[in-house]
């Protein structure tokens, strides 16, 4: 199946710095991912969705300058969240739509536990 | 009214019996449906997709579609202590966007 790797897995940071978190289809080319925030004991929330070569897509109510995204590649899609605060601290996580062969399945990363001081 | 609403448990049952975890969506023209088990810290894990009315099992699980109330389900049979987790529901909107309920905190008492 298709594998999705996403890094780092946990970051403690200071309020005011910038983290960035990488997400990686390891065996499949992924025109498309997407970028969920989940809160303790909330569902995951769409942030935005990130297509290679052109600029992503966000939700509304999430701001665009303050998470970055960036699909430079078919394997790589990044998340700069800028100018962290300790209100943004929470479980990141990335997905990629795998090959047609695997439907319409959506495979995970593992999930990065931000959290800012 | 949310998108995707599920209850948010906690439910518990006892070893062996069958878990019943349920979901409602307020789109009708939704088409695509999935349940995902979630350990705490770690990210959704797929279980079962579905997308006819009716009945669709796979293992010790079983999902319901009922397009016509708007209601999909899980049903988990002989239910293990491993199969202690936040079960969500998610629903696609559109071509490619999942909405997720805000999941059922499952605890399987041995």
């Amino acid at each position: 199946g298709a594998v999705v790797s996403q890094h780092p897995s946990r970051v403690i940071c200071k309020s005011g710095t910038s983290v960035k978190i990488e997400c990686r289809s390891l065996d499949f080319q992924a025109t498309t991912m997407f970028w969920y925030r989940q809160f303790p004991k909330k569902s995951l929330m769409l942030m935005a969705t990130s297509n290679e070569g052109s600029k992503a897509t966000y939700e509304q109510g999430v701001e665009k300058d303050k998470f970055l995204i960036n699909h430079a590649s078919l394997t790589l899609s990044t998340l700069t969240v800028t100018s962290a605060h300790p209100e943004d601290s929470s479980f990141y996580i990335c997905s990629a739509r795998g090959h047609p062969a695997f439907g319409e399945k959506l495979f995970f990363g593992s999930g990065t536990q931000l959290s800012v001081l | 009214q949310k998108e995707v609403e599920q209850n948010s448990g906690p439910l518990s049952v006892p070893e062996g019996a069958i878990a019943s975890l349920n979901c409602t969506y307020s789109d009708r023209g939704s088409q695509s449906f999935f349940w995902y088990r979630q350990y705490s810290g770690k990210s959704p894990e797929l279980i079962m997709s579905i997308y006819s009315n009716g009945d669709k099992e796979d293992g010790r699980f079983t999902a319901q579609l009922n397009k016509a109330s708007q209601y999909v389900s899980l049903l988990i049979r002989d239910s293990q202590p491993s199969d202690s987790a936040t079960y969500l529901c998610a629903v696609m909107k559109g071509a490619q966007k999942l909405v997720f309920g805000q999941g059922t905190r499952l605890t399987i008492n041995p």
